[in-house]
């Protein structure tokens, strides 16, 4: 069984340009979240989709957004890059999402940094 | 706000020492996972707790969730080099969001 995939893995960009990210979840996984994780922050949610619906948002500004296709595949968008953008950005899948069964499935992640 | 406090943050012990990380949450949890996320790579889950008082073992490993399911712990006895790594607590809250601990970095000394 596949496990999730992100894609690009790494990536570099400038202040001011935007970036969109890729994640495939575990087949018949429905749920994917995704997470930014710096060292001085540790891992902070930034929003779950479950069957194309944005069920929860964390607690970042509006240049971070997301989508879900019907395939359950995510992409997550951010504009305007700012310096502090600089994370690994982590994919996580599960059937059913951040609930009681919701034991999370998490891709390689895509290193972005923004020079 | 919501959030969940681990400690500490990081720790280093001699090889076949223990190793203890404590998580606490400022609210009720409806259950609480743990993951481990190693140099490098990225969380993988190692455990669910959902019971007041609940202790669960995985070899070396054991989990325990509060009472009050306001906290938890994570006790790995005599450690070993592949037990370093980051470890997280992640607790879900009665709206069903997750928020995860700050993370204990632990460091096996051969």
């Amino acid at each position: 069984k596949a496990g999730v995939t992100q894609t690009p893995r790494y990536l570099i960009k400038t202040r001011g340009q935007q970036v969109t990210l890729s994640c495939s979840p575990i087949s018949g996984h429905r749920s994917v979240s995704w997470y930014q994780q710096t060292p001085g922050q540790g891992l902070q949610f930034l929003f779950e989709y479950f069957s194309e619906t944005q069920r929860n948002k964390g607690n970042f500004p509006g240049r971070f957004s997301g989508r879900q296709f019907s395939n359950s595949r995510s992409e997550m968008n951010v504009s305007t890059l700012e310096l502090g953008d600089s994370a690994l950005y982590l994919c996580a899948s599960s059937k059913e999402g951040q609930g009681p069964s919701g034991e999370l499935f998490f891709g390689e992640g895509s290193r972005l940094t923004v020079l | 706000g919501q959030q969940v406090m681990q400690i500490p943050q990081y720790q280093h012990v001699q090889e076949g020492e223990d190793f203890t990380t404590y998580c606490n949450s400022s609210t009720t949890l409806s259950n609480i996972q743990w993951y481990k996320q190693r140099p490098g790579g990225h969380p993988v889950f190692l455990i669910q707790l959902v019971k007041s008082g609940e202790v669960k073992k995985q070899k070396r490993l054991t989990f325990q969730f509060g009472e009050a399911k306001k906290n938890s712990s994570l006790h790995i006895t005599a450690t070993q080099t592949t037990d370093v790594g980051t470890y997280f607590c992640a607790g879900l809250t009665g709206a069903n969001n997750l928020f995860f601990g700050t993370g204990t970095r632990l460091t096996v000394i051969p």
